[in-house]
């Protein structure tokens, strides 16, 4: 059974510090997912994982995966305040045979202080 | 303007009464899927389909029901509302395997079952 694990669950940062969160799971898949969730609103895609060694970058923040850790990390760097979120990975279980059948982590509440 | 459009952002039901709610996607998604948020439980997959009249169980499937008639249309049904399925429920669609990788998500029903 694919079991996804964020930590920390919590992070508490000041503007300017860099962070990283840290994801990983605990059976063989070949894409991973991160989303972002302000309070009360859906979930936004912020990237797509599908190999290893993938790097991705937005702004702020960078998304790596290493399938062989079964590992991935989203780094935050020169945190602003606008980033305050809560931030789930995701796993594709490959159930059905079909993509997007997803397993999330717990998510890790961000809060962003001046 | 890709949209997954959930039919009530707020919902309160009394113990006992059925329940529907309804998703629709205009993406041409083949997959879609019902999700439940629980905080400190993350993201837990009820059901989800593949194709018109497919439906699949997902991790806690129990107290609930789906139907899909329609390609854009993806409906959860709680039979007898019950106190412990007070929660936020998401839909989220995404393309069959082989083609874009994301999962869009609704804005989310608040459930309240009173």
């Amino acid at each position: 059974e694919l079991k996804v694990e964020q930590n920390p669950l919590f992070l508490s940062m000041q503007e300017g510090k860099n962070y990283t969160i840290y994801c990983n799971y605990s059976t063989t898949s070949d894409r991973l997912y991160w989303y972002r969730q302000d309070p009360g609103k859906s979930l936004e895609s912020l990237f797509v994982l599908l190999s290893n060694g993938a790097v991705k970058q937005e702004g702020r923040l960078m998304a790596s995966l290493d399938t062989k850790a079964r590992l991935s990390t989203l780094h935050i760097t020169a945190a602003v305040h606008d980033l305050s979120a809560t931030y789930f990975c995701a796993v594709d279980s490959r159930r059905g045979g079909s993509q997007g059948n997803l397993i999330f982590g717990k998510g890790t509440k961000l809060s962003v202080k001046p | 303007d890709v949209k997954v459009t959930q039919s009530s952002r707020y919902l309160v039901k009394r113990t006992g009464e059925k329940v529907f709610l309804e998703c629709v996607q205009d993406m041409d998604h083949e997959n879609m899927f019902w999700y439940r948020q629980d905080p400190g439980l993350g993201l837990r997959l009820i059901y989800f389909s593949y194709d018109v009249k497919m439906k699949e169980k997902g991790d806690i499937p129990e107290g609930y029901s789906v139907s899909r008639e329609k390609k854009e249309r993806f409906s959860l049904i709680l039979e007898s509302a019950s106190t412990n399925q007070t929660s936020m429920y998401l839909c989220a669609s995404s393309f069959l395997r082989g083609r874009n990788e994301k999962l869009f998500f609704g804005s989310g029903t608040q459930l309240s079952v009173l």
